[in-house]
C-alpha cells in the first residue's frame, strides 16, 4: 500500500538557521511521483516541487533544497538561512499509478524571528 | 493567468442542510479532484475528474456526498444532510493532464472552502 510519513510534527528554528523536514514513502510501483507543498496560514496549498522516481538528482532552487534518496526511499526538504516567511505546513506528497495524490501529515514549521 | 477558484470561501450551514460548493478550475486544465482537510489534519482524497468523468468514486465519505462536472470545467461537490463532522476545509485542485509528462499531472489548488456545520 502506498503510504508517506512525516514523522516531525512541528519544528521550531530560530531565524537564519537551517531546517530539515524529513519525508518517507511507502509504494509498491516502480515508476512514481514526489511532491512537497507548503500551506501558509492563509491556506492555500502552494506546489514547490515535483520529482520523478526514475531522476535522482537533487534539485536546489534558491534556499530551497530536494535531497531524494531511492535507496531509503526519502525525499527530504531542506531550507536554508530560514525566514519568518518560511513558517508554514509543509506537505510531502505521493502519486503512482493511481491518479490520488497520497499525503503526509504535514510538519508545522515555525521560524522564530 | 486566473488560478484555481472556489466559492463560496465560508459557508455556514445547520445540520441537516444539504450543501454546494463550487470549483473552477485553472483554463484547459482536463483534470480535477477534490479534496477535504479537517482542522489540523492532512489532506484526504475524495474525487477525481477526468474531463466529465469519475471514475472513482470510491473516495467520497459517504452516498450523502455527490459531485458533477460539466462542460469540462467546473466542478460542484455537493453534500446533503449535513453532519457536523462534514465540517472541513474542501479543497479543490487541477491538472493540465491526469497522467504525467513533464509535470502535466502537478496539482494547482484553489484557496478552499470552509464548512461549518451548526
Amino acid at each position: 500500500a502506498q503510504k508517506v510519513t512525516q514523522a516531525q510534527t512541528e519544528i521550531s528554528v530560530v531565524e537564519k538557521e537551517d531546517v530539515t523536514l524529513d519525508c518517507v514513502y511507502e509504494t509498491r510501483d516502480t515508476t512514481y511521483y514526489l511532491f512537497w507543498y507548503k500551506q501558509p496560514p492563509s491556506g492555500e496549498l502552494v506546489f514547490l516541487i515535483r520529482r520523478n522516481s526514475f531522476d535522482e538528482q537533487n534539485e536546489i532552487s534558491g534556499r530551497y533544497s530536494w535531497n531524494f534518496q531511492k535507496s531509503t526511499s526519502s525525499f527530504n526538504f531542506t531550507i536554508t538561512a530560514s525566514q519568518v516567511v518560511d513558517s508554514a505546513v509543509y506537505f510531502c506528497a505521493l502519486r503512482d499509478s493511481n491518479y490520488q495524490l497520497i499525503w503526509g501529515a504535514g510538519t508545522k514549521l515555525i521560524i522564530k524571528p | 493567468g486566473a488560478g484555481v477558484s472556489q466559492s463560496p470561501s465560508n459557508k455556514v450551514t445547520e445540520k441537516g442542510k444539504d450543501v454546494e460548493l463550487r470549483c473552477d478550475p485553472i483554463s484547459g486544465h482536463t483534470a480535477l479532484y477534490w479534496y477535504r482537510q479537517s482542522l489540523g489534519q492532512g489532506l484526504e482524497f475524495l474525487i477525481y475528474f477526468q474531463g466529465n468523468s469519475a471514475p472513482d468514486k470510491s473516495g467520497l465519505p459517504s452516498d450523502r456526498f455527490s459531485a458533477e462536472r460539466t462542460g469540462g470545467s467546473v466542478s460542484t461537490l455537493t453534500i446533503q444532510r449535513t453532519q457536523q463532522e462534514d465540517s472541513a476545509v474542501y479543497l479543490c485542485a487541477s491538472s493540465l493532464a491526469l497522467v504525467s509528462g513533464r509535470g502535466t499531472d502537478t496539482q494547482y489548488f484553489g484557496p478552499g472552502t470552509r464548512l461549518t456545520v451548526l
